[in-house]
Formats: structure tokens, sequence, C-alpha cells
């Protein structure tokens, strides 16, 4: 079974552009979490959905925002982007979010903002 | 809200010696515990976790964990590490109510021949 995987894998852009990244869950999964990983601030849950509803949310700007599609698959954009939002920004599939359920990591997308 | 702390952020250890990594987490709910890997330029995989009963978790690659509720911590040990052990090393909490997941700072641990 293919596992997460996310595109692109690397980026670069420039304040006050904005992005979207891509992340296609693995077979039969349902639920898409996203997180944000930097070296000051570690991991940090952004969002999860989950049958195409955003069912949680991290402490993140509205600048941050996601949607997912009929078939699992997720996308995450930024707008207008700050130098502070270069980052590692994971994607993690499961089942159901949450139960204990195991989340599989997509092995993430690097966004540099110059 | 719940929050989780890694005490050392790293770990230098030389090959086939024990190593122990410790977590601490503080919660007012009843949590569930992870402990998640992650190998240069990849995501995070799951080394084991601790949902109910006994408190003693084995996982992958020869790692275990204890669960102790009274210290409220999940330290993951393993008894004789490998070169390819060298990784950073990420205790997360996910509380039963409100699936709110909280990842310590992580432990880089080199293991060294």
């Amino acid at each position: 079974k293919a596992g997460v995987t996310q595109t692109p894998r690397y980026l670069i852009k420039t304040r006050g552009q904005q992005v979207t990244l891509s992340c296609s869950p693995i077979s039969g999964h349902r639920s898409v979490s996203w997180y944000q990983q930097t070296p000051g601030q570690g991991l940090q849950f952004l969002f999860e959905y989950f049958s195409e509803t955003q069912r949680n949310k991290g402490n993140f700007p509205g600048r941050f925002s996601g949607r997912q599609f009929s078939n699992s698959r997720s996308e995450m954009n930024v707008s207008t982007l700050e130098l502070g939002d270069s980052a590692l920004y994971l994607c993690a599939s499961s089942l159901v979010f949450g139960q204990g359920e195991t989340q599989y990591f997509g092995p993430g997308t690097r966004l540099l903002v110059l | 809200a719940q929050s989780v702390t890694q005490l050392d952020s790293q770990v230098p250890v030389f090959e086939e010696a024990p190593v122990e990594l410790r977590c601490n987490y503080s919660s007012s709910v009843s949590v569930y515990l992870f402990w998640y890997v992650q190998y240069p330029n990849q995501g995070l995989q799951l080394l084991l976790k601790y949902l109910s009963g006994s408190t003693l978790v084995k996982g992958i690659n020869g790692f275990e964990a204890e669960f102790n509720k009274s210290q409220t911590s999940f330290h993951l040990r393993k008894p004789s590490v490998h070169i390819s052990d060298t990784a950073e090393y990420f205790c997360a909490v996910l509380s039963y109510n409100n699936n709110d997941m909280r990842f310590g700072a992580g432990t880089r641990l080199t293991v060294k021949p």
C-alpha cells in the first residue's frame, strides 16, 4: 500500500506570495492532518479534515487554510507569506483522527520564504 | 490543554549501549501517548503508542516505553542501540476528549561507533 505523498517536496517563495501544498493520504484513510515543524517552535498542529470537513484547528492565523476533497486528498494554503512561515509542513493520514489511531506521516514539504 | 516536556534535547550514546529518552506530560484529562522517530529529510514514523492496559509498551526496532501515571511520564528505552538509531525522537500526547495533539520539542539521539 502506498504511503502518504506530499507535493511539492521543496518550495521557495517570497514574502507576500501565497502557496498551496498538496497531500494524498493512504488509500482508505479519511482523516488528514497538517503540522508545521520549525526549529524554534517544534511540531505544531495546524488542522485536521475528515470527510471534507475541518473538525480540529490549531492556534494559527487565518492566513493558513485548507480543504479536503471527496477522494480524501487535501490541500493547505498559506496566503500573504511571512518569513516566519518558512518550515517543514507535514501531512498525516489516519482512518479517523483521535481515538488512539495511528497517524502516518508524509515526507513533508519544505517551504522557504525569502 | 496538555503539554509535553522532553527532558533532554540531545543524547549522545555509544553503539550497543542502553538508552533512555525521557518524556513527561501534563494534562487534566486522560490521554493517549506516542513516540515517533524522524530520520533526516523524512516524515515521522510511529515507534509505539500507549492506549490503555499494560503500562509497558513494546514497539518497533527494539524500543519499548513505560507509562507511569503517578509520575506522568512515558520514557522510551532501548537496551542496545545501533548506529542506525541516530535520529530525532518525539513524544506526543493526544487527549481523549478534544483530539488535541501535542508534541514535545524532540530529543536528538546520536549513536557513536
